[in-house]
């Protein structure tokens, strides 16, 4: 079957540490997204990327990183630097045709909370 | 800013009758809109879509309409049914491919 797999479910972090959400997708997806859902915020961008090697940052993306060193996979870091992480967090994916439009499809989220 | 814009945080409807959830939006370059179905600690489920080309797209129990002169979206469930409670988020495409997000509306539909 596929999807979006992201992991853990759950997350908790002590302050000052640095944590990684992993998110991994075999629809042969080129795109894929990090979002943060607050409540009553719905969802904002953290980072994208098109392409294996390539990201750019969303509307969020200070104290996060991201990596796109394989097509299937996009982990998102959290550092110590993030002043606010505790959030629902939810990776997604979409076909990249370059230009028709195309919905992105979801994972069922990672809840990260703060010790 | 906020460019997509759900008013109303949740609605209740009785099983049978019609659902609108309504969403406006302030960019007229969007060419692309969606309707995304959210239950608590999933992630969201793709529902319907619409091209900024079209007025209306139709699937199943689930219509939605375009209103560009207005920038207006709606989301039209007939009948509404149990299953349907849920937050639905509207969102719109950008620029490359990047979707802006509603705060999302929470339907609660009532046996």
């Amino acid at each position: 079957d596929g999807g979006i797999t992201q992991s853990p479910k759950y997350l908790f972090r002590k302050e000052g540490q640095n944590v990684t959400l992993s998110c991994e997708q075999n629809l042969n997806h080129d795109a894929m997204y990090w979002y943060r859902q607050d409540p009553g915020q719905g969802l904002r961008l953290i980072y994208y990327s098109q392409i294996v090697n390539d990201f750019q940052k969303g509307d969020i993306a200070e104290g996060y990183s991201v990596s796109r060193e394989k097509k299937e996979s996009f982990p998102l870091t959290v550092t110590s630097a993030q002043k606010n992480p505790t959030a629902f967090y939810l990776c997604a994916s979409s076909i990249d045709n370059g230009g028709v439009p195309q919905p992105q499809h979801f994972g069922d989220g990672t809840r990260l909370s703060i010790l | 800013d906020q460019q997509v814009k759900q008013n109303s945080p949740s609605l209740s409807v009785q099983e049978g009758r019609i659902s609108i959830l309504n969403c406006d939006y302030t960019n007229s370059m969007f060419d692309y809109f969606l309707w995304y179905k959210k239950y608590p600690a999933e992630g969201p489920t793709f529902l319907i879509s619409i091209s900024s080309i079209k007025d209306k797209n139709e699937d199943g129990r689930f219509t939605v309409f375009l209103n560009k002169s207005a920038k207006h979206l709606s989301l039209h469930i007939v009948p509404s049914q149990p299953g349907d409670s849920a937050v639905y988020f509207c969102a719109a495409r950008g620029g490359q491919g990047k979707l802006i997000f509603g705060q999302g509306t929470e339907l609660s539909v009532k046996p």
